[in-house]
């Protein structure tokens, strides 16, 4: 089992919808997850971090942890064409931060 | 303007000669990585180094030696390229984890190719 893992997509959304994007993860002591963004072509850029089950609203941006379960997820509300792009899960192990493959997502007109 | 910088920004090279990518951040951070992208197989860590003259193996460290003889700089080198290193190379830099984050902030990439 991958340790960090996501769907590769695509996931194609009209625009002004809610995009959700989900990664699942094999350590259940992780503590602390992140989801980045990266445009193709670009470096990965951080967009959210969580610490504690529940939710977290940042803009158009919300993360949403469950612990129990070992789910991360991030929903992207009023979907805009500029938010296509790969989105990256990431949670440390120790020291090292674990990347999932990402998700392609696409915002349609 | 705080940043990661990495140089070259593009390489093509021949198998076995030695080549060495440069990073360094003007961010002060102690926490240092480089990543490999590959189609499919997303972003992987190859080395770390949690301060000067601490560095460790991260997933894929096979091939590749780093140093961190000062704290902005983390070069990346390849002592005997071969063609399975062709890949998308990211450094990136963070500060200490004890201050809540392990926020990660990427150069813009060394795109390698080993012939």
């Amino acid at each position: 089992q991958k340790e960090v893992e996501q769907n590769s997509g695509p996931l194609s959304v009209p625009e002004g919808a809610i995009a959700s994007l989900n990664c699942t993860y094999s350590d259940r002591g992780s503590q602390s997850f992140f989801w980045y963004r990266q445009y193709s072509g670009k470096s990965p850029e951080l967009i959210m971090s969580i610490y504690s089950n529940g939710d977290k609203e940042d803009g158009r941006f919300t993360a949403q942890l469950n612990k129990a379960s070992q789910y991360v997820s991030l929903l992207i509300r009023d979907s805009q064409p500029s938010d296509s792009a790969t989105y990256l899960c990431a949670v440390p192990t120790g020291n090292k931060l674990t990347f999932g493959t990402g998700t392609q997502l696409k915002v349609e007109l | 303007e705080a940043q990661v910088t990495q140089n070259p920004r593009y390489l093509i090279t021949v198998t076995g000669k030695k080549l060495t990518v440069t990073c360094s951040q003007n961010m002060n951070h102690e926490y240092m990585s480089w990543y490999r992208q590959d189609p499919g197989l997303g972003l992987r860590q190859i080395y770390y180094s949690m301060n000067v003259e601490v560095t460790d193996k991260g997933d894929v460290p096979e091939g590749y030696k780093v140093s961190r003889k000062e704290k902005r700089n983390f070069p990346l080198i390849l002592e005997s390229p071969s063609p399975n290193q062709t890949s998308l190379y990211f450094c990136a830099s963070s500060p200490p984890r004890d201050r809540g984050e392990f926020e990660q902030f990427f150069g813009p990439g060394t795109r390698l190719t080993v012939l």
